[in-house]
């Protein structure tokens, strides 16, 4: 059982390039998350889409674009690189219930430089 | 969103009890407690959450004050294996997804041999 996988594990950009960041499930979980981590911080939301089809923006949308391409899948593009999103990238999923309130699983994440 | 407050770190002795505290003074009564861990290199990992009652599972052991402005997450016997950083939330308990969890900077634990 792979839980939630993430692609790439770690990637290189220059200023200015654009990348995706790819993150698949296999829980069946209807919500789906990216987060931020940057060195020494707390892990902050970028975008989280609720079902397939919808997809709201969290604390730090800027400078980046989401698709929920399906239920399994929620992809996280960097159009054009800036070495502020120089970070490591987590994804989450998650399934309502009355015995989980919504219990989130990550992924390994991806570490991004910028430079 | 509820804001926690947290310390910023501490330390603890192995095979010892290890009681991580969380403020919550702005906490509604629908707010459930959740616990996070991340582990070094790793993305965080669910630890236990709760509403008003005290709250068991295999990892942790989770206290909350009867007025619920407070809680302590007990690691019963701390080992290496459970430095990281630990992170108390707030979670809205209702089942329209607001799910999205707002992480502080939690509480770094060190465990020392």
């Amino acid at each position: 059982n792979a839980g939630v996988t993430q692609t790439p594990k770690f990637q290189v950009l220059k200023t200015g390039q654009s990348m995706t960041l790819q993150c698949a499930q296999d829980m069946n979980h209807n919500s789906m998350y990216w987060y931020r981590q940057d060195p020494g911080m707390g892990l902050r939301l970028i975008y989280y889409s609720a079902s397939e089809g919808t997809t709201d923006k969290g604390e730090v949308p800027n400078g980046y674009n989401v698709s929920r391409l399906n239920k399994r899948e929620f992809s996280l593009r960097l159009e054009s690189a800036a070495p502020s999103q120089t970070s490591v990238y987590f994804c989450a999923s998650s399934e309502w219930s009355v015995a989980t309130n919504e219990k989130l699983f990550f992924g390994s994440g991806t570490q991004l430089s910028v430079l | 969103d509820a804001k926690t407050t947290q310390p910023n770190s501490m330390e603890s002795n192995e095979e010892e009890p290890v009681h991580l505290p969380c403020n919550h003074s702005t906490i509604s009564g629908t707010d459930y407690i959740h616990w996070y861990r991340q582990l070094p290199s790793q993305g965080p990992e669910y630890v236990i959450h709760g509403l008003t009652s005290n709250v068991n599972n295999r990892m942790a052991s989770l206290a909350i004050a009867e007025d619920r402005k407070s809680s302590t997450l007990i690691l019963h016997r701390a080992t290496l294996r459970d430095a990281a950083v630990y992170y108390c939330i707030l979670r809205y308990s209702g089942s329209s997804n607001t799910g999205k969890l707002i992480f502080g900077q939690g509480t770094t634990l060190q465990v020392k041999p």
